[in-house]
């Protein structure tokens, strides 16, 4: 079975400082791991997706993860927070044959002026 | 292009009731899934289908069930209704595998369900 943990349930940074939000899967077949960003009261939207290609995956909204296999992590950066990126952060593993998304807890990401 | 859209938007219901939510996919998907989200939890996967079959179920009871018409909407339907049963519900739809997106789900706003 698949899983992803997401480590913090809150994280909080100053504006234009480093956003890193941490996940780590687990899978027993090569996954797909995506981040979606959800903002009050409105669906998912995808910001990024590793797919097996490129370990560094380049996102919407100035945001990137790399797939480190080794640790079994998908980590979400940021170099500089901008006050609207102030929302719900979501991981997520399927694996590569079937569209089921398993999703992490979430992570709130909360940007301070 | 339109996205995903989700009817209705907001539901009340009461415990024993019965309601259906609707979906409609990004034009030229086939596929549509089902996600359940627990305020303060991630979404929890419902149903997919494709092609109006069902491909996938995940951990509900039989209370919950969903079909696919011709044109590719969706229904959810939750029967026998439960305070627990309160939640926003999401629709996702996704492209064919010839598609270069089609391993990404597109989500819907969702439909809040309140069980009183």
């Amino acid at each position: 079975a698949q899983s992803v943990t997401q480590l913090g349930s809150h994280v909080s940074v100053s504006e234009g400082a480093l956003v890193l939000l941490r996940c780590n899967y687990s899978s027993s077949v090569p996954p797909y791991l995506f981040w979606y960003v959800q903002y009050p009261n409105q669906g998912l939207q995808l910001l990024l997706k590793y797919t097996s290609a490129a370990t560094l995956v380049k996102g919407i909204n100035g945001f990137e993860a790399e797939f480190k296999k080794s640790e079994t992590s998908f980590h979400l950066t940021k170099p500089s927070a901008h006050m609207s990126d102030a929302a719900e952060y979501f991981c997520a593993v399927s694996d590569q044959g079937f569209q089921k998304l398993v999703f992490g807890t979430g992570t709130r990401l909360l940007v301070s002026p | 292009d339109a996205g995903v859209t989700q009817s209705p938007t907001h539901l009340i219901k009461t415990r024993g009731q019965q309601v259906t939510l609707r979906c409609s996919p990004i034009s030229g998907h086939k596929s549509v899934s089902w996600y359940q989200q627990v305020l303060g939890q991630g979404p929890q996967f419902i149903f997919q289908y494709y092609e109006k079959e069902e491909r996938g179920r995940g951990n509900f009871p039989d209370r919950f069930s969903a079909r696919q018409f011709p044109n590719y909407s969706s229904e959810l339907n939750v029967n026998a209704l439960l305070l627990g049963d309160s939640a926003l519900y999401l629709c996702a739809s996704s492209a064919d595998q010839a598609s270069l997106s089609y391993n990404e789900q597109f989500f819907g706003p969702g439909t809040r369900l309140t069980v009183l």
